[in-house]
């Protein structure tokens, strides 16, 4: 069961604005620890997309961009592409139960 | 090349066992630790833990202990997971990843089907 919140879906057209919410609680996100996102292509290996709460990989365009607040964190994808049709993941870590790497549940985007 | 390689799809029954290999190439093995990930159709990622490739020590995440073993070879830098007691539910992708703190290089996946 994934501690980390995310919606089910979401969608724009291209050329649009989206955003991706992670909601997490004081045992990961909200104890400091780093968020990082991952895109996964239907059918192929999740992808690094974002590390550190906001930082691209080399080959990843700046139209990805991750940020952090509290026990929240969030993607925005801008001038949203065909190309972006993915899920989304993000990622943390959470001290309880001896430590684990923890992933959200997953956010279909749709461009439209 | 950096890069992880895993073991083909396997089919098996109800009850049977299967081991599933991980070769990473391009990078000193024993610099990260080796995680794995299971994907169940339509479903989401799920961590299910990792093994120290310094120590060969494993963790093992909540509701992956007794059936789920990961395992090391050091000599040809590949990891492995093995599964016994085969059931339905198990039917996945498995992912191998290096991780440090974040997921920067994962496997292909290997599909699991267990069927009857």
């Amino acid at each position: 069961q994934s501690v980390l919140t995310q919606p089910p879906s979401v969608s724009g057209a291209p050329g649009q604005r989206v955003t991706i919410s992670c909601t997490g609680s004081s045992s990961n996100i909200g104890a400091d620890y780093d968020v990082h996102w991952y895109q996964q292509l239907p059918g192929i290996a999740p992808k690094l997309l974002i590390y550190g709460n906001n930082n691209r990989p080399s080959g990843v365009p700046d139209r990805f961009s991750g940020s952090k607040s509290g026990t929240s964190a969030s993607l925005a994808i801008t001038g949203l592409q065909a190309e972006d049709e993915a899920d989304y993941y993000c990622q943390s870590y959470d001290k309880s139960l001896s430590g684990s790497y923890v992933f959200g549940t997953g956010t279909k985007v749709t461009v439209l | 090349q950096v890069q992880l390689v895993q073991s083909g799809s396997e089919l098996k029954k109800p009850g049977a066992s299967v081991k599933v290999s991980c070769k990473a190439s391009g990078y000193t093995f024993t610099n990260s630790n080796m995680n794995w990930v299971r994907q169940a159709p339509g479903q989401g990622l799920e961590w299910m833990g990792q093994i120290s490739t310094n120590t060969g020590n494993p963790t093992y995440a909540q509701g992956f202990t007794g059936r789920f073993v990961f395992s090391l070879d050091t000599s040809v830098s590949t990891a492995y997971l093995q599964i016994s007691s085969l059931k339905a539910e198990d039917t996945a992708v498995y992912y191998c990843a290096r991780v440090n703190w974040y997921f920067d290089l994962w496997g292909r996946g290997t599909l699991v089907a267990v069927s009857s």
